[in-house]
């Protein structure tokens, strides 16, 4: 078993839609989560961050954390053409960044 | 765009070779990141440099040594390449605090090994 799994995808949406995006985590003892997007050829790029259970909104944006369930969701509310990309999971344990990812969700928005 | 400057952008490199790829950190961070990105697959966890001291490694062997200088620049040396050492390399730099863990990524170097 993986310590970061995520649905492997891929995931479409119709332009509009609201994507979800899930991944689980093996390590209780992880602190921070983070939402990464990464295009084609590209360095991921930071979405958010969550480090308390329950919900956080940015913009279009909003993270889930339930630790219990060792689960942290990503939901994009309006997708628009230009979400379509590879978004990854990043979980941190209690040391400063030493991340580990998932492979990631490849999610493609259908004009 | 994040501040962290990463070069080369491209390397190609033979078998055995040895490669040193470079990383400038984000003003104010302190701690820089290494990893690894296979195609296809999530970024894994090389090692990681905090004040010029090794601070935790991935399941990498020795030949993937580093580096970090007094202005938190960093370097990632890779000895004997192997094939699959082909992969993007990605720098992270971040600053080490309470709940202040946040990454933030280079553009990354392509390096090909054949």
């Amino acid at each position: 078993q993986k310590e970061v799994e995520q649905n492997s995808g891929p995931l479409s949406v119709p332009e509009g839609a609201i994507a979800s995006l899930n991944c689980t985590y093996s390590d209780r003892g992880s602190q921070s989560f983070f939402w990464y997007r990464q295009y084609s050829g590209k360095s991921p790029e930071l979405i958010m961050s969550i480090y308390s259970n329950g919900d956080k909104e940015d913009g279009r944006f909003t993270a889930q954390l339930n630790k219990a369930s060792q689960y942290v969701s990503l939901l994009i509310r309006d997708s628009q053409p230009s979400d379509s990309a590879t978004y990854l999971c990043a979980v941190n344990p209690t040391n400063a960044g030493k991340s580990t990812f998932g492979d990631g969700t490849t999610l493609t928005v259908k004009p | 765009e994040t501040g962290v400057t990463q070069s080369p952008t491209h390397l190609i490199k033979t078998r055995g070779q040895q490669v040193t790829l470079r990383c400038s950190s984000q003003s104010g961070h302190n701690t820089v990141s290494w990893y690894q990105q296979a195609l296809g697959q999530g970024p894994q966890f090389i090692f990681q440099y905090y004040r010029e001291e090794e601070n935790g490694r991935g399941n990498f062997p020795p030949r993937f040594s580093g580096l970090q200088f007094p202005n938190y620049s960093s370097e990632l040396n890779v000895n004997a390449l192997e094939l699959d050492d082909s992969a993007l390399y990605l720098c992270a730099s971040s600053f080490s605090g309470v709940l202040t863990d946040t990454q933030y990524f280079g553009p990354g170097t392509r390096l090909t090994v054949l």
